[in-house]
């Protein structure tokens, strides 16, 4: 069946260092992968979108690669604080899936400890 | 920057009773999606609408479930006779017309609590 996996305990990291989140997915062939930060009680916010065709993708601090071998996207934020501490969420888009419909892992809780 | 809006914000309702969860796209959009997330779990897609008609939907969105568009700002979601398995965070997405690619912008949500 087709799962997407991520880290299921909170990583917790000291103000300064890069936060490293991973996502795994099996028996899918996504064309596109996101990445999403969610608050408590919040909806889901767009961070980052890396294609199938794409090893890395930079935003600010923010960093996403994407290894279609090893089934396995992994999301860096550097030089972390205090107020990147949230659940990040990966969503996967099947391709030839024209209306777009995300499919989203569990999610990983970050907590920056300042 | 333009958001999503969805109300209520939360609703309580009985077992049994229909709800009607309200959202306003971003106004040029063209897709419309609700996802759900019960409590502790992953957000899962229910349904996608476009051009005034369902693209896709979930196993969850079954014959208790309808979405409309009914004035060209809004899109609803009905829950005809609500379980208590139907108690989650709604939300409501939208996207525009630059592909599958395009960013899409979620709502606050409605915490929907089924007694």
């Amino acid at each position: 069946s087709q799962k997407i996996e991520q880290n299921s305990e909170a990583l917790n990291i000291q103000e300064g260092k890069t936060a490293t989140l991973t996502c795994n997915y099996t028996n899918y062939s996504p064309a596109y992968l996101q990445w999403y930060r969610q608050d408590p009680g919040r909806g889901p916010v767009f961070l980052l979108l890396i294609r199938e065709n794409e090893k890395e993708k930079r935003k600010e601090r923010l960093k996403v690669t994407f290894d279609t071998t090893l089934k396995q996207s992994l999301f860096h934020i550097t030089a972390s604080q205090p107020a990147d501490s949230a659940t990040y969420l990966c969503a996967l888009v099947s391709p030839g899936n024209q209306g777009g419909k995300l499919i989203f892992g569990q999610g990983t809780e970050l907590s920056v400890k300042p | 920057e333009p958001e999503v809006t969805q109300t209520p914000s939360h609703q309580v309702t009985q077992m049994g009773q229909e709800v009607i969860l309200r959202c306003v796209p971003i106004s040029n959009h063209l897709y419309f999606y609700w996802y759900r997330q019960i409590l502790g779990q992953k957000v899962e897609f229910l349904v996608s609408f476009y051009n005034n008609e369902i693209s896709e939907k979930s196993e969850i969105f079954d014959d208790q479930f309808s979405v409309e568009r009914p004035d060209g700002s809004n899109f609803t979601l009905k829950i005809r006779s609500t379980k208590l398995e139907d108690s989650a965070m709604y939300f409501c997405a939208s996207r525009g017309w630059g592909g599958v690619t395009d960013t899409q912008y979620f709502g606050p949500g409605t915490r929907l609590t089924v007694l």
